[in-house]
């Protein structure tokens, strides 16, 4: 059965701090995973990744997908309080086209 | 360009009624997907359509069904509502998969008693 594992579910930490993310997964015919953040609506999408070793990045936020050990990393440096949100991870496969998503990370940061 | 709209916003329903929610995109997409999220949970998805005519089951297509018949609205069928029912329902769109990503719609907090 496919799936997505996203740790540590929650996370509290003080403004300032570099928080990282992680999502594992195991799916058949992997073709993306995905990023999401979500606070108090709909997700917004953040990075899509397809290929291994390349790190997206934009602004604090960078990212990066190892598709040997199937997982990928979520890295947030000099939090601020708005990056409070629940972090999504998402794969996307080839078979039937389908998206699974992991439960999420709560991140909080602290003033 | 509003995107994706859903509607409603919230609504109540008593076990066993029905409703359909409403999602509309305006980005000439062929993929899109209805999604539902249970409180702590991540997204679940329930029905996905890769264009007008075209539907599949996803992960919990149980008590819900879905029609295509445009490329814009893909709305979504409760026919006996169920108290595991209660969640928030997203609706989302893509151009393809592979290199794009979903946009969501702002979501329809549904609650069944």
């Amino acid at each position: 059965e496919d799936k997505v594992v996203q740790s540590p579910l929650s996370l509290v930490v003080h403004e300032g701090d570099t928080v990282t993310l992680n999502c594992s997964y195991e799916v058949t015919n992997f073709r993306s995973l995905l990023w999401y953040k979500q606070e108090k609506k709909a997700p917004t999408f953040l990075f899509m990744l397809t290929s291994s070793g390349i790190e997206k990045k934009s602004g604090r936020l960078s990212s990066i997908l190892d598709k040997k050990e199937l997982f990928s990393i979520l890295n947030i440096t000099a939090t601020q309080t708005g990056d409070s949100a629940v972090y999504l991870c998402a794969v996307e496969t080839n078979r039937d086209d389908k998206i699974i998503f992991g439960k999420g990370t709560r991140l909080h940061i602290l003033p | 360009n509003a995107g994706v709209t859903q509607t409603p916003k919230f609504r109540i329903l008593k076990i066993g009624q029905s409703m359909t929610l409403q999602c509309t995109q305006d980005m000439n997409h062929n993929y899109m997907y209805w999604y539902r999220q249970d409180p702590g949970m991540g997204l679940k998805l329930i029905y996905y359509s890769v264009g007008a005519g075209i539907t599949d089951k996803g992960e919990v297509p149980n008590g819900y069904n879905v029609s295509r018949s445009t490329t814009e609205d893909f709305p979504l069928r409760l026919e006996l509502a169920a108290p595991s029912q209660t969640s928030v329902y997203f609706c989302a769109s893509s151009r393809g998969t592979g290199r794009y990503e979903q946009y969501f719609g702002p979501g329809t907090r549904l609650t069944v008693t």
